[in-house]
């Protein structure tokens, strides 16, 4: 079965720019996880979507922001780039919960901020 | 104090060597994940744990709940298992969310 496919793969954006990034899980996953990952920071959560519901949020500005529609396919928008959002940004799908069933990560977005 | 941790932070090891990766945590967990990832990025799950000992080919992990300890285990290292391993903890009071480990770079020579 496909896996969990991100797109676009590489993005290359200005300051002040806006981003949106796309997530399509596996088939029958209802939860989309976001994750940030940079060389200083690691990984980090940034939300978690469950039948089109945020359910969780980590400790990122306003800027970041996500929705999910009801074919759990969910997307990512940054607004108001900045230098330091240059990142690797994962989505992984899980059927339920991902911290209690595991989870099926994409192969990410490098995100590159100028 | 990060809530989860690992060590060691960087390992080099020659081919055929046991190789082991720790990680503690101090929040309550729902589960505990080893994670593989390759340059590149890409991120694949390799265990997910609550208790005891789970084993898949040349991986052994293991978790001791009580001490809030994690280990994986690679036996007959080889040089396709170069990556970064990352520990991961699903908590227990918020089960939707991850909290990740800074991860271990693993460097296996021939």
């Amino acid at each position: 079965k496909a896996g969990v496919t991100q797109t676009p793969r590489y993005l290359i954006k200005t300051r002040g720019q806006q981003v949106t990034l796309s997530c399509s899980p596996i088939s029958g996953h209802r939860s989309v996880s976001w994750y940030q990952q940079t060389p200083g920071q690691g990984l980090q959560f940034l939300f978690e979507y469950f039948s089109e519901t945020q359910r969780n949020k980590g400790n990122f500005p306003g800027r970041f922001s996500g929705r999910q529609f009801s074919n759990s396919r969910s997307e990512m928008n940054v607004s108001t780039l900045e230098l330091g959002d240059s990142a690797l940004y994962l989505c992984a799908s899980s059927p339920r919960d991902p911290g209690s069933y595991g989870y099926t990560f994409g192969s990410g977005t490098r995100l590159t901020v100028v | 104090k990060n809530e989860v941790e690992q060590s060691p932070q960087n390992l080099t090891a020659q081919e055929g060597e046991f190789i082991t990766i720790n990680c503690s945590y101090s929040v309550g967990i729902s589960a505990l994940h080893w994670l593989q990832q390759h340059p590149g990025g890409g991120i694949v799950s390799l265990f997910m744990l609550s208790s005891g000992k789970k084993k898949h080919g040349r991986l052994i992990a293991t978790i001791n709940i009580q001490e809030k300890h994690s280990s994986l285990h690679i036996t007959a290292s080889h040089p396709r298992d170069s990556a970064v391993y990352i520990c991961a903890v699903g908590s227990e009071t918020s089960y939707d969310k991850v909290i990740f480990g800074p991860g271990t770079s693993l460097s296996v020579i021939p």
